[in-house]
């Protein structure tokens, strides 16, 4: 069955600082790859998908993620953080149905 | 404005009551979601609906029940049934059709069980 794993449950940076946040995902055709965020008790908006093609995708609020293949991992990244960008960060796959798989979230803690 | 309006955002039951959350959408989305969300857990599917007056089972359905009579409603009921009932739940939509993975939100209801 298709999995995604997001090994860090809470992760600290200072504002201003690079990250990045990892995902691994378990399936073996190229997998439809999405990242979403959720502010504290409000819902999930859509940061960036991958399909195909390019493995480098740009997303919104200049968060970017690489898919690659030979380690499963499809981890996001942002070269300099705000505090606004504090929030729970969601890694999911689409199974054959169409239906997502989420991780099971990454607590993004920012550090003024 | 086009959107997801979830109701109520904080909820309060005693045991044994059953409750309603409301779900409703002007997005013309045919396809409407019920997922629990608890800490640790990530997202979990109760229930889906591609079309009206149709709706499946997700990964955890027991306890709770839903309906389709419009397509812009899909209020799902939390019955005394479901043991662990104290959650955050989401409404979600996105287009029948549309493959591609991307979910519309609402802003979550907060029920606890007193």
């Amino acid at each position: 069955a298709q999995s995604v794993t997001q090994p860090d449950i809470h992760i600290t940076v200072s504002e201003g600082a690079s990250l990045e946040l990892r995902c691994n995902y378990s399936y073996g055709a190229t997998p439809y790859l999405f990242w979403y965020v959720q502010s504290p008790g409000q819902g999930l908006q859509l940061l960036l998908k991958y399909f195909s093609g390019d493995t480098l995708v740009q997303g919104i609020k200049g968060f970017e993620a690489e898919f690659k293949r030979s380690q499963s991992s499809f981890n996001l990244r942002k070269p300099s953080v705000h505090w606004s960008d504090a929030a729970e960060y969601f890694c999911a796959t689409l199974d054959s149905n169409y239906q997502l798989i989420w991780g099971a979230g990454t607590k993004l803690i920012i550090k003024p | 404005d086009g959107g997801i309006t979830q109701s109520p955002k904080y909820l309060f039951r005693k045991e044994g009551q059953n409750v309603t959350l409301s779900c409703e959408q002007n997005l013309n989305h045919d396809a409407m979601y019920w997922y629990r969300q608890d800490p640790g857990q990530g997202l979990r599917l109760i229930y889906y609906s591609q079309i009206v007056n149709d709706f499946q089972k997700g990964d955890i359905a027991e306890g709770y029940s839903v309906s389709r009579e419009k397509k812009e409603s899909f209020p799902l009921t939390v019955t005394s049934a479901q043991k662990n009932p104290t959650a955050f739940y989401l409404c979600a939509t996105t287009p029948v059709g549309d493959h591609t993975g991307e979910l519309f939100f609402g802003e979550g209801s907060r029920l606890t069980v007193l």
